[in-house]
Order: structure tokens, then sequence, then C-alpha cells
């Protein structure tokens, strides 16, 4: 079964510095991995996503993301945090191999101080 | 605006009415999910459709709830005699091939029972 794991609840960065939010996934074949971002209010946005290919992929807003498969790893980050970049992350992993069902995680809250 | 669009964007009912919601995606996308979304956790998923065709669905949707996207274009998701539990958001998002698997998720539809 497919499973993705966000394990920090909450990440806290002051603005200019780099933000990691991690993700960990379990699939048996191989993964599409994706981050979206959720603002107050609004609908999830899609930020990246990896599906084949260059390990690092860059996203939306100067995001971007390495996929690691030894450690079964998708972290995001980003080389200089805005406020603006304050929200919920949600990573989500999808098996190839598997049907259609994506699977999210349950989501890391970002605070960028200014 | 050519955006998934969700209606209604609220709804309060009382225990053990029905409840329909509806889900227009993006125009040329043919693959359309459903999620529900409680407090402080990730989407989680519901059902697949590719087309009209319902090609998926969880294990954890009860027999109340029941999809259905009959032209191949817009979908409704129907809850039967709706339980406290079912109190979520209920987010609808839809893709196509081309878009590489990419989900565009619509503002969400959130349901108060009473």
């Amino acid at each position: 079964a497919q499973s993705v794991a966000q394990p920090e609840d909450q990440v806290n960065v002051a603005e200019g510095n780099p933000l990691t939010v991690k993700c960990t996934y379990s699939v048996s074949g191989n993964p599409y991995l994706f981050w979206y971002v959720q603002y107050p209010n609004r609908g999830l946005q899609f930020l990246l996503k990896y599906i084949t290919g260059d390990n690092l992929v860059k996203g939306s807003y100067g995001f971007e993301a390495e996929f690691n498969k030894s450690q079964t790893s998708f972290h995001l980050k980003k080389p200089s945090a805005l406020v603006s970049d304050s929200a919920l992350y949600f990573c989500a992993v999808r098996d190839m191999g598997g049907g259609f069902k994506t699977i999210f995680g349950a989501g890391t809250r970002l605070f960028v101080k200014a | 605006d050519t955006g998934v669009s969700q209606d209604p964007r609220h709804k309060i009912t009382k225990r053990g009415q029905n409840v329909t919601f509806r889900c227009d995606p993006i125009s040329e996308h043919n693959r359309l999910y459903w999620y529900r979304q409680t407090l402080g956790q990730g989407p989680e998923f519901l059902t697949y459709f590719q087309n009209e065709a319902q090609l998926e669905k969880s294990r954890l949707l009860s027999d109340r709830f029941s999809a259905e996207r009959p032209k191949g274009s817009f979908s409704t998701l129907e809850i039967q005699r709706t339980e406290q539990g079912d109190s979520a958001m209920y987010l609808c998002a839809s893709s196509d091939l081309q878009g590489g698997e990419t989900q565009y998720f619509g503002p969400g539809t959130r349901l108060l029972v009473l």
C-alpha cells in the first residue's frame, strides 16, 4: 500500500533563509510525486511534480524538490524564504503501476517570519 | 475563469438528510477526482472517473456515498443519510494525460452536518 509521511507538523524559518519541508513515501512500484500548497480559504495549488528524469525538479514560486529513490524522499526546498510563502504544504504520491489513487500527507505548516 | 468550479461552496444540513455536490472540471480534462479533507489532514481520495467511467473507488467510501459523471463532463457527489462524521471539505480535481498527472483542484464544498 502506498503512503506518505510529512514528519514535521510545522516549520519555522526567517525570511531570506533557506527552507526545507520534508516528505518520505512508500509505494510498491515507481512513484509519481507532487507538492501542493494551500493558502487560507483557497484551494490546493500545484507547485511541482516528479514523474521521471532529472531528480531535481523546479516548480512555481522558486520552489524545487529532489527525488531520492534510495531514501524514498522528496523534500521541498527554497533557497530564500518569503513571508508570503507561509502556508500549508502537502506532499502526495501515486504509484505508477497501482491505479489512480493519489495519497496525500497530513501537511506541514510553514511560517516565515519577517 | 477556466479552472475547476464546485457548487455549493458551503452546505449546512441536518443529520439524516441527503446532500448533493457538483463539480465542473477544466473543460478539456477527461479525468476527475473527488477527495475529502478534514481539519488537520491532507485530502483523502474518494473516487476517480475517466470520462464517464468510475474506475476507482476508495474502500473507505461507504454505501451512503455515490458519485456520477454521466456525460463525462461535470460530476456529482451525493451523500445519503448524512452523519455528523461526514462534516468535511469535499474537493474535486481534474487532470488530463497531456498534463502529466497534475491534478487541478477546485475551491471545495464545505459540509457541516448538525
